[in-house]
């Protein structure tokens, strides 16, 4: 299947810094990526789509000037989460829509701890 | 909120038994997936099953969908050691891809 690479796979960070976390699609062209962000022993919850050449639309609740999501060219999403606190820890998952139909391939995730 | 909801939370049972899990969903949709999550890892497509179906099998995994009810189930048959896990449904309307609460399930071998 298509295959999601996301990098880093883990990061920690002081609390204030800027992390930036890269989705791309290998062997597809993604025209829209999700990004979705999971806490210990819960599920997925989508913070924003990523559309390419236009700005990324956020789901209720999320600060989008917080989470900046910029989408460049067909097979790059990047995720920079600004001024990081403890809080923003968590384990954030982009996704590509590519290929069959409704499917979507899921990156291995990047795991962030905000010292 | 948008997410659905699953039944049970946490399931456990033995290697050899079938393991059955439940979801429901908010909002109508084109199709329902369920994928499988490795503690700390990403998510594993395992099957999709589309709004104008009622089931579908692949291997040892059978998957119901009940539009009328907003509900789905996933059944495990014959269940290895190797498929604790937790699985999550997603249902996707339009776009946009919305995850149940999961399952933690547990095959004691």
């Amino acid at each position: 299947g298509a295959v999601v690479s996301q990098h880093p796979s883990w990061v920690i960070c002081k609390s204030g810094t800027s992390v930036k976390i890269e989705c791309r699609s290998l062997d597809f062209q993604a025209t829209t990526m999700f990004w979705y962000r999971q806490f210990p022993k819960q599920s997925l919850m989508l913070m924003a789509t990523s559309n390419e050449g236009s700005k990324a639309t956020y789901e209720q609740g999320v600060e989008k000037d917080k989470f900046l999501i910029n989408h460049a060219s067909l097979t790059l999403s990047t995720l920079t989460v600004t001024s990081a606190h403890p809080e923003d820890s968590s384990f954030y998952i982009c996704s590509a829509s590519g290929g069959s139909v409704g499917e979507l391939f899921f990156g291995e995730g990047s795991r962030l701890t905000v010292l | 909120s948008q997410q659905g909801e699953e039944d049970p939370q946490a399931l456990s049972i033995q290697e050899g038994e079938n393991a059955t899990m439940n979801c429901s969903y908010k909002t109508s949709i084109n199709n329902l997936q369920w994928y499988r999550q490795n503690s700390g890892r990403g998510l594993v497509h395992l099957i999709l099953i589309r709004s104008n179906e009622r089931e579908k099998h692949s291997g040892r995994l059978r998957v119901t969908l009940d539009t009328s009810k907003k509900s789905s189930s996933l059944l495990i048959t014959a269940s290895r050691a190797a498929d604790t896990a937790s699985y999550f449904c997603a249902s996707r309307g339009s776009e946009k891809l919305v995850f149940g609460k999961g399952t933690k399930l547990t095959v004691n071998p």
